[in-house]
């Protein structure tokens, strides 16, 4: 079965530092998403992207946060600078067409910001 | 606007015992509703969905669910379970036109010997 891949699968940064964690959806999918996970608690929405732009984004994705996808492969989440509570598991996950269909999603990348 | 409610963060079964994993969904229009399972430092695996077909879906791993608009609820089920059960389950529901896939807090199953 096609997988997300995600890169890191872990990092530690400084508070206040710049993070970028990459995914490389699967090849034939349209729609992009980054999920969070902090310890303990439920997997929340920050942010989905289509044709090249965000088609919606969550109260948590704030100037701090950007997406992007450079090439056509890679999908990228920024955080300009990280706080102590941006430490969490993020999940990207792709989906190819329709909402009926299975959200593919990442390993992960476990987030510390220390 | 849709949202998600699993009732019970950690539920603790026998195994071989009936598992019974609950989900209650709020959705303005008729829902897409799943249920995913993570395993430890893994990420999140499909085990079932309901798309408007039928309303009892069979997944994977012997997990079923029932769909029942009545009760606005998605419960999952499997008869008998396994020590390889031990996981944690989350429901999640889309909406058609919003691509937006909102998931509840998740339930953490533990199977006793």
């Amino acid at each position: 079965e096609p997988e997300v891949t995600q890169t890191p699968s872990h990092q530690v940064t400084q508070m206040g530092q710049e993070v970028i964690l990459r995914c490389v959806p699967i090849s034939n999918h349209l729609y992009f998403y980054w999920y969070r996970q902090i310890l303990g608690q439920k997997v929340e929405f920050l942010v989905s992207f289509y044709n090249n732009e965000i088609s919606e984004k969550s109260e948590i994705f704030d100037d701090q946060f950007s997406v992007e996808r450079p090439d056509g492969s890679n999908f990228t989440l920024k955080i300009r600078s990280t706080k102590l509570e941006d430490s969490a598991m993020y999940f990207c996950a792709s989906l190819r067409q329709a909402t009926n269909e299975k959200l593919f999603f990442g390993s992960g990348t476990q987030l510390s910001v220390l | 606007a849709q949202s998600v409610t699993q009732l019970g963060s950690h539920v603790s079964v026998s195994e071989g015992a009936l598992v019974l994993l609950r989900c209650n969904y709020s959705s303005s229009v008729p829902p897409y509703l799943f249920w995913y399972v993570q395993y430890p430092n893994q990420g999140l695996q499909l085990l079932l969905k309901y798309t408007s077909a039928a309303t009892l879906v069979k997944g994977i791993n012997g997990f079923e669910a029932e769909f029942k608009k009545s009760e606005t609820s998605f419960h999952l089920t499997k008869p008998s379970a396994h020590m390889s059960d031990a996981a944690e389950y989350f429901c999640a529901v889309s909406e058609s036109g919003t691509y937006k896939y909102i998931f509840g807090t998740g339930t953490r199953l533990k199977v006793l010997a």
